[in-house]
């Protein structure tokens, strides 16, 4: 039963492309997160919402934005993907004490 | 500003080993750590939760230990199978802060 959602699981854009993420989860959890991750590096946080209240982290580019519509939704947008951006981007959410993440959506840029 | 340390960056065990994985943070106000697994190219599972106020957590063949005065966890793999091939992160919240993993190779 999947709980945490991401599409597409493999996404290929051009350089300078937008391009936008998804989330989607069905455990109700206010807190969601997005994390960038890079070959063989820890998970960075970009990204955490408590219900729709946004906080971005301070080393956050400016080319990285992010919506949720809504509870079960949230999207991430890239709005002019550089070389440098190429890396597993993680969507997760919290509650009852624990962390639950999706699958990835391994980003490519050309 | 917490940072999180796993040692060693890579490890490979014969089969049916016993094994330890290490996760070290500088700062002890934690709320809770986690233990997570990745495996190759996938997200995150999660293995282990253990509050500030614990100090074990067990779940089948692993075992997590906390020790927040030294800043240090430990997560225990026993007998070790091929299956077990992955990287292993910890993350300590407050703010959830992970760690640079350790990529386990289990050797048939």
């Amino acid at each position: 039963d999947a709980m945490v959602i991401q599409n597409p699981r493999y996404q290929v854009t051009q350089f300078g492309k937008p391009v936008t993420l998804s989330c989607s989860q069905t455990l109700n959890h206010n807190v969601m997160y997005w994390y960038q991750q890079k070959s063989s590096q820890a998970p960075k946080l970009l990204f955490h919402y408590y219900d729709k209240d946004f906080n971005n982290e301070a080393d956050t580019p400016d080319n990285f934005q992010s919506r949720r519509p809504n509870t079960s939704f949230c999207f991430l947008d890239i709005r002019s993907p550089g070389l440098g951006d190429a890396a597993m981007y993680l969507c997760g959410t919290y509650g009852s004490d624990t962390q639950y993440f999706g699958p990835g959506t391994r980003l490519t840029v050309l | 500003k917490q940072e999180v340390t796993q040692i060693p960056a890579a490890l490979s065990v014969p089969e049916g080993e016993n094994l330890v994985l290490n996760c070290s943070f500088t700062d002890s106000a934690i709320y809770n750590l986690q233990w997570f697994r990745q495996d190759p190219g996938k997200g995150l599972t999660s293995l282990l939760l253990i509050q500030s106020s614990q100090r074990e957590q067990t779940s089948g063949r692993l075992n997590a230990s906390l020790d927040k005065s030294s800043g240090r966890s430990t997560l225990y793999i026993a007998a070790s199978q091929p299956g077990d091939s992955a990287t292993y992160l910890c993350a300590v919240t407050g703010k959830l802060t992970f760690g640079t993993g350790t990529r386990l190779t289990i050797i048939p």
